[in-house]
């Protein structure tokens, strides 16, 4: 079945203490990318990727990190969450070209505290 | 930068009638537009897409338009059904096909 999977689906932590949220799609996508969504706020772009090393910021990179060692795989990284991190986080991926269809992940809800 | 407007926040329909939403761009002129359904808690799944050129797009009870004069992409469930609930996102591409702009949403509500 193709699908995107992401890691943990539900994450408490505190203020500071590094966490990485894992995004996998098995569809052989070339394009994958992060977003947050918050209330009145919606889908936001983090970071994307257009292919394994290639990487760029989205409209709020800020406090985020990733990488794309792997076709497949696209982590998010959090050096030092804080509170306003606290979101809805969801991974997408689609094909190189064409209509751009993304296909979601299931979403990490992430509170900082 | 490009925008995307969705101007109501949520809709409630009657069972059956046609349920329309509005999806408004400023700022720049989209080759395509896209729509999304996205159920609580749950990621969007991707429904229709409409290029600048098309006019109107349909699969089964949804239809899509696309008005380039009035910057303006209007989604339109027919004969709604109280499983149609969800919220519906637009969203479009910047020119190179790597950044994705998505609306607010409107989180639609069919009463049976």
């Amino acid at each position: 079945e193709a699908q995107v999977t992401q890691n943990p689906r539900y994450l408490i932590t505190v203020t500071g203490k590094k966490l990485t949220v894992t995004c996998s799609q098995n569809m052989n996508h070339e394009y994958m990318s992060w977003y947050r969504q918050d209330p009145g706020l919606g889908l936001r772009q983090i970071y994307y990727s257009m292919n394994v090393e290639v990487t760029d910021k989205g409209d709020v990179p800020e406090g985020y990190k990733v990488s794309r060692k792997e076709k497949r795989n696209f982590p998010l990284i959090l050096e030092s969450p804080s509170p306003n991190q606290t979101s809805l986080y969801f991974c997408a991926s689609r094909t190189g070209g064409g209509s751009g269809e993304l296909f979601f992940g299931e979403g990490s809800r992430l509170t900082v505290l | 930068s490009q925008k995307i407007e969705q101007n109501s926040e949520a809709l409630n329909i009657q069972e059956g009638k046609t349920a329309t939403l509005t999806c408004n761009y400023t700022n720049y002129s989209p080759a395509y537009l896209q729509w999304y359904r996205q159920d609580p808690g749950r990621g969007p799944v991707f429904l229709l897409l409409i290029r600048e050129n098309e006019k109107e797009k349909r699969k089964e009870r949804l239809k899509v338009t696309f008005d380039t004069t009035l910057k303006q992409s209007l989604f339109h469930i027919t004969a709604s059904q109280p499983a149609d609930s969800a919220t519906y996102l637009c969203a479009s591409w910047n020119g190179g096909y790597q950044k994705v702009t998505f609306g607010t949403g409107t989180k639609l509500q069919v009463i049976p």
